[in-house]
This record gives C-alpha cells, structure tokens and sequence, in this order.
C-alpha cells in the first residue's frame, strides 16, 4: 500500500519560499498524478497543484504565479515551492496520489499533512 | 472554476440515525464526484468516487448518489467511529475544487 509523507519547515518568514517534499513508499511513481493541497480553517481544503508523472502540470489559477511542483523519480519524491508566503498563506499542506483514467480525478492516498506557519 | 455548496455546515445525529450531507455543484459535472472523511488532525480519507462507488474498505452503510449538480452521501446508521467532517470533491474540470465540509457530531 502506497505511503506518502511530507516534509519541510513548520515556519516560514514573510516574503520567504516554502519548499515541501512528499516521500513516497511502497508503490510507483509512474502512472499517477501527484498532487499537493493545502486546508485553513476559513477556506478550507485547496487544491494547490498536480503532475503526471511524465512532467505534465496543472496548477490552481488563484496561485499558479507563485507555485512550481516537480518530481525527482530517482528518489521517488515530489515536491511543491510557493514563492513570496504570506500569513495567509498559514495551513496545513497535504501531499496526496490521484487516481486518473485519462485525467486526473480524485485524491486516493494522502501524507499525513503538515503545518506551515508564515510568521515573522 | 466549479463551486461546490454543502450543507448542512454542521449535523448532529443520535446513534443509528440515517444521516444524508448533500452536495450541489455551479454546473453539471455529470458523475464526476467524490466524497472524503476527516478526522481531528487526520487527512481526508477517500469515501465514494464516481458518486456512488465506495472505496476499498469502507463500510456498506456509506453510499452516495446523485448526478449533474446535486448529491448526497447517506449514511444508513450513525456509528460513533462515523464522528468526522465531510467534503465532496468535483473533477470533472482540471482545477478541482471542494466543498466547504459538513461536520456530523452526535447529538
């Protein structure tokens, strides 16, 4: 059974970029998406962005000018980068598997989150 | 991008109630629905896919209908271990989007 843990810091300055990995254990890399997804108590869950394996990318619009998401299939992990934090951009990030026929559907196997404080 | 209403927000349900959270879409996203349970300081666990197809392992007295922009997730008798917040989740378009969460307590 697959097994996904992130990893990163729980503080974060203003201005500053976060910088997550998601490690992932006991299954393939290939032929899945891989996505990460932030939730906050006022806006709950977010999706942040997702890749194919083979490199292709989508990222959610409200946040795509800040994000990049990358995969390293030597280590088997995958990792997001959100440039120029803001408090409000203080949540718990996830890392999680998609599954997809043709396109990318629905989350079935999550990290087990971590929480990112942006404070100075 | 498609928004995604629950409600209710909040739910409270004695022991072995039917309980039904409903989902509604801003436009037709035909079967392309999923449904998620979370527990305090878990990750969401995947419940339902395509509307009505219940994940590996999860108990029959979960099931989920509905198609176009309306749906519901039943569950036929309220088990304790059920206490959880709830979110549904469309992908029928490539941005993905969730609802706001119905959070089911015991009354």
């Amino acid at each position: 059974q697959v097994q996904l843990q992130e990893s990163g810091p729980g503080l974060v300055r203003p201005s500053e970029t976060l910088s997550l990995t998601c490690t992932v254990s006991g299954g393939s890399i290939n032929n899945f998406y891989w996505g990460w997804l932030r939730q906050t108590p006022a806006k709950g869950l977010e999706w942040i962005a997702y890749m194919y394996h083979s490199g292709s990318t989508k990222y959610n619009p409200s946040l795509s000018s800040r994000v990049t998401i990358s995969i390293d299939m030597s280590t088997i992990r995958f990792s997001l980068k959100l440039t120029s934090m803001t408090p409000a951009d203080t949540a718990v990030y996830f890392c999680a598997r998609l599954q997809s026929v043709t396109v990318p559907t629905y989350f079935d196997s999550w990290g087990q989150g971590i929480m990112v404080t942006v404070s100075s | 991008d498609i928004q995604m209403t629950q409600s209710p927000s909040a739910l409270s349900a004695s022991l072995g109630d039917r309980v039904t959270i409903a989902c509604r879409a801003s436009q037709d996203i035909y079967n392309s629905l999923a449904w998620y349970q979370q527990k305090p300081g878990k990750a969401p666990k995947l419940l339902i896919y395509d509307t009505s197809n219940l994940a590996t392992g999860v108990p029959s007295r979960f099931s989920g209908r509905g198609s176009g922009t309306h749906f519901t997730l039943t569950i036929t008798s309220l088990q304790p271990e059920d206490i959880a917040t709830y979110f549904c989740q469309q992908y029928e378009k490539s941005s993905l989007t969730f609802g706001g969460g119905t959070k089911v307590e015991i009354k």
